[in-house]
Order: C-alpha cells, then sequence, then structure tokens
C-alpha cells in the first residue's frame, strides 16, 4: 500500500521558517518525482514544486509562490520528502500535501496533510 | 484568480449526469494533458482522471473526461450522494513552468 505521512506542521511568526517532512512507504521512491501541493483555509489546491528522481538529476522546479522561498529536497535513504519554508507570511497560512508524482505532473497518491498557521 | 475557470457550483438529483468544465488557454489546457482530483469535505484530494480522458485504477467508468481546444470537461453519471465533493481541474503550464489548478467546483446532489 502507498503511504504518504506530512509532519512538521505548526504555529509559526511571520518571517520564521519551517520544514515540513514526509515519510514515505509502499513503493520505489527511489524512482518516483515528488511534489508539494497546499489549500489555504476555503480555498483551492495550489501547487508548489516538485523534485525529480535521481536518474533526472533531482532537479526541482517551483511555483512562482515558491520560488525564492521554499526549497524542496529529498533523501532517497530515508524515503523522504522535505519542503523547507522561509520568510513565512500569514498568506501561507495552508495545508500542505505531499504526494507521488506521475508522469512527471499527476499527483496520484496524496498524504493526509499537515496544517501551518503563520500568525504573530 | 485560478488560472484554469471552472464553475463555482453545480447541483443535480441523485442518478443524473452532471458536467463540470474547466477552461484555459493554449500554454495548459490547450496544448497539454488535464487530470482531474476529487476531494471529499476534510480529506485530502483523489486522483481521478488523467491524460484528458484515463481512469487511474479503481477509479469507476462513471467518472470521465474529456477535451477540446482550451476547455476541458468532467462528467459524473449515475450520481450519488457519496460524490458530493469539491473537483478540480490541473494542466502543466507550458509558460509558467508549473501545475496550474482551477478554482474548483462542489458538486451537490439534491
Amino acid at each position: 500500500e502507498v503511504r504518504l505521512v506530512e509532519s512538521g506542521g505548526d504555529v509559526v511568526q511571520p518571517g520564521g521558517s519551517l520544514r515540513l517532512s514526509c515519510a514515505t512507504s509502499g513503493f520505489n521512491f527511489r524512482a518516483h518525482y515528488l511534489g508539494w501541493v497546499r489549500q489555504a483555509p476555503g480555498k483551492g489546491l495550489e501547487w508548489l514544486g516538485r523534485i525529480r528522481n535521481k536518474a533526472n538529476g533531482d532537479i526541482t522546479d517551483y511555483a512562482a509562490s515558491a520560488e525564492g522561498r521554499f526549497t524542496i529536497s529529498r533523501d532517497d535513504s530515508e524515503n523522504s520528502l522535505y519542503l523547507h519554508m522561509s520568510s513565512l507570511t500569514t498568506e501561507d497560512s495552508a495545508v500542505y500535501y505531499c504526494g507521488r508524482v506521475f508522469k512527471s505532473q499527476y499527483v496520484d497518491f496524496w498524504g493526509q496533510g499537515t496544517q501551518v498557521t503563520v500568525s504573530s | 484568480q485560478s488560472v484554469l475557470t471552472q464553475p463555482p457550483s453545480v447541483s443535480t438529483a441523485p442518478g443524473q449526469k452532471v458536467t463540470i468544465s474547466c477552461s484555459g488557454g493554449n500554454s495548459n489546457v490547450g496544448n497539454n494533458f488535464v487530470s482531474w482530483y476529487q476531494q471529499l469535505p476534510g480529506t485530502a484530494p483523489k486522483f481521478l482522471i488523467y491524460d484528458n480522458d484515463k481512469r487511474p485504477s479503481g477509479i469507476p467508468d462513471r467518472f470521465s473526461g474529456s477535451k477540446s481546444g482550451t476547455s476541458a470537461t468532467l462528467a459524473i453519471t449515475g450520481l450519488q450522494t457519496g460524490d458530493e465533493a469539491d473537483y478540480y481541474c490541473a494542466a502543466w503550464d507550458s509558460n509558467l513552468g508549473a501545475v496550474v489548478f482551477g478554482g474548483g467546483t462542489k458538486v451537490t446532489v439534491l
């Protein structure tokens, strides 16, 4: 069974940083691209970015809203995905989902999400 | 403001058919594949349709997708109360270099 479990969500002050983790199991982690999507309260889904597999250079691609402030990384030895966020604003408050990426752009399996609240 | 445009809500009676439109442009829907996701209340999204009209394993054939030009459509036949959810379309945007989502459509079974 494919499983993804996010952790690390918290309440953080504006301007602060946070690292989210995504532990995975049930599939060949190192073969897949992985990504992050977020959903602000009462709003729709927003793609943040993806990281390719090692065979494709572990290259990262980011949405404009994430570029420069967010960093996606992976640890193939731990089957884990990470999202490091900095210079957070209240606009970054959302549920953050990690996902397995299929055919470069589809999220075919999702985690349950982790809540990030940016507030003073 | 989402890059892809969907109606905010649609509703119909149980057993009927509902369609959800998704409108974009040449940089996304017009020249790239479209996917659809279902999000039941309080849960993570679920992968529903990919490559415009393909269903992942386990998705019933009551759900179907199509695309024409810069618009795509999700159809749900034999609507059930368990289909009440938000539905999102998505596509790769060649100009932005990222996946873009529609704003979501809430389906209500009357």
